[in-house]
């Protein structure tokens, strides 16, 4: 099973700032079969990024994905207030899907 | 509009069962691999099983596997976990979730709300 290790494990930012979430696999993600997920509290979890770089319909370009083999980014350029929540990294090229444990992203 | 809906969580007493419904609305149901994911409360996303379009391919998670089974009706459009001998490690809430493409290989686009699961006595 790909474990994947996600960092930090809160990321507190002022509005506006660059925030830039780590996602590490234990072992090579095939095809970059990676995805990134945003759950607020009290919803369910919501695509954001597929494919470790494409953006999910309707997602907004402030966010933005990259890395490829085990190192995975996902970037949100100017942090709004609406970005709280937290961000989850997803492997689903390997049996199990599996997920890292979130990076909770707070508002100074 | 893509529609997932859970229902038949609740409390139940360990080593109970429940059976978890996910009603599908606004696609082709039967074109779409599913899928279960569950969320102890305060923790993390974990897959639980998957199902294929026909239901004639099935997998789980090794903590549920021989305990949870996995089914879909197609004419009703529904998704069902059965869940039996459960523990209080099966507390969670469960979502039903569903691909951005009918392919095997594909991130999950569509979420229900998800419904909760208690285990205790």
């Amino acid at each position: 099973e790909i474990v994947l290790t996600q960092s930090p494990g809160t990321l507190s930012l002022s509005p506006g700032e660059r925030a830039t979430l780590s996602c590490r696999a234990s072992q090579s993600v095939s095809n970059t079969y990676l995805a990134w997920y945003q759950q607020k509290p009290g919803q369910a979890p919501r695509l954001l990024i597929y494919g470790a770089s494409s953006r999910a319909t309707g997602i907004p370009d402030r966010f933005s994905g990259s890395g490829s083999g085990t190192d995975f980014t996902l970037t949100i350029s100017r942090l709004e207030p609406e970005d709280v929540a937290v961000y989850y990294c997803q492997q689903y090229g390997s049996s199990p899907q599996t997920f890292g444990l979130g990076t909770k992203v707070e508002i100074k | 509009e893509v529609q997932l809906v859970e229902s038949g969580g609740g409390l139940v007493q360990p080593g109970g069962s429940l059976r978890l419904s996910c009603a599908a609305s606004g696609f082709t149901f039967s074109s779409y691999w599913m899928h279960w994911v569950r969320q102890a409360p305060g923790k993390g996303l974990v897959w639980v099983s998957r199902i294929n379009s026909d239901g004639s391919s099935t997998s789980y998670a090794d903590p549920v596997k021989g305990r949870f089974t996995i089914s879909r009706d197609n004419a009703k459009n529904t998704l069902y976990l059965q869940m039996n001998s459960l523990t209080a490690e099966d507390t969670a809430v469960y979502y039903c979730a569903r691909g951005v493409t009918v392919a095997f290989i594909s991130p999950w686009s569509y979420w229900g709300q998800g419904t909760l699961v208690t285990v205790s006595s």
